[in-house]
């Protein structure tokens, strides 16, 4: 158990599909991020929030919609995907402080 | 804002060999340093932190880092590795005292272990 908990683990979706992803922490963190790793690259912030407010968007295409209603859920709603798309969208958690974040275990994402 | 580099981008040693993963920071004060531990298909694992103090650090899975701050390196290193410690490692430094809590993380290092 890491303290953040990212559902599903797997998920595979048509190109015409909706679906979000979930994350969850009880750590009394105020910050959540997503990141994209797809195979051979780097970790790709996506969004920062901060107590629930959006400080943070890499030029992430419009088919990703974060969205966070608490400190402690996050969401990514993804609709009409690409398989570039496909990767591993990990979720993470932090204090204000800059001393640490706590990661999830991840969302496989395999567009078809 | 603070960056990193990884020199290595895979890393091959022998079960049971010494291994020293490199990093190297950029930040013009004393940062927050760390190791992560990624298993294929995984979230990332905290290994261990430097904030202040003893310069060397121990973290989990017999796993140590060493802050030199004249060399702005903080190299991990474990005496003698298991097949288990196959895996990628990012190194990852935080800015002390500012306004920007965000990590910056460095582009991983691929451990394979031979037999």
């Amino acid at each position: 158990e890491t303290g953040v908990t990212q559902t599903p683990r797997h998920l595979v979706m048509g190109m015409t599909n909706k679906k979000s992803l979930k994350c969850e922490q009880h750590l009394g963190h105020n910050a959540m991020y997503w990141y994209k790793q797809s195979a051979k690259k780097p970790l790709e912030l996506m969004f920062v929030y901060n107590f629930k407010e959006q400080t943070e968007n890499n030029s992430v295409p419009s088919r990703f919609s974060p969205e966070c209603p608490n400190s402690s859920h996050l969401f990514l709603h993804l609709h009409t995907l690409q398989p570039e798309d496909s990767a591993l969208y990990l979720c993470a958690s932090s204090r204000l402080t800059g001393d640490g974040y706590t990661f999830g275990s991840g969302t496989r994402l395999t567009v078809v | 804002a603070q960056s990193v580099t990884q020199p290595d981008i895979h890393i091959t040693v022998s079960e049971g060999a010494s291994l020293e993963l490199r990093c190297n920071y950029s930040y013009g004060a004393t940062p927050y340093l760390f190791w992560y531990v990624q298993s294929p298909g995984q979230g990332l694992q905290l290994l261990l932190k430097y904030f202040s103090g003893d310069t060397l650090v121990q973290g989990i899975k017999g796993f140590e880092a060493e802050f030199k701050r004249s060399q702005s390196s903080f190299n991990l290193r474990k005496p003698s590795v298991h097949w288990s410690d196959a895996a990628e490692y990012f190194c990852a430094v935080g800015a002390r005292g500012s306004n920007d809590y965000k990590l910056s993380f460095g582009a991983g290092t691929t451990v394979t272990v031979r037999a």
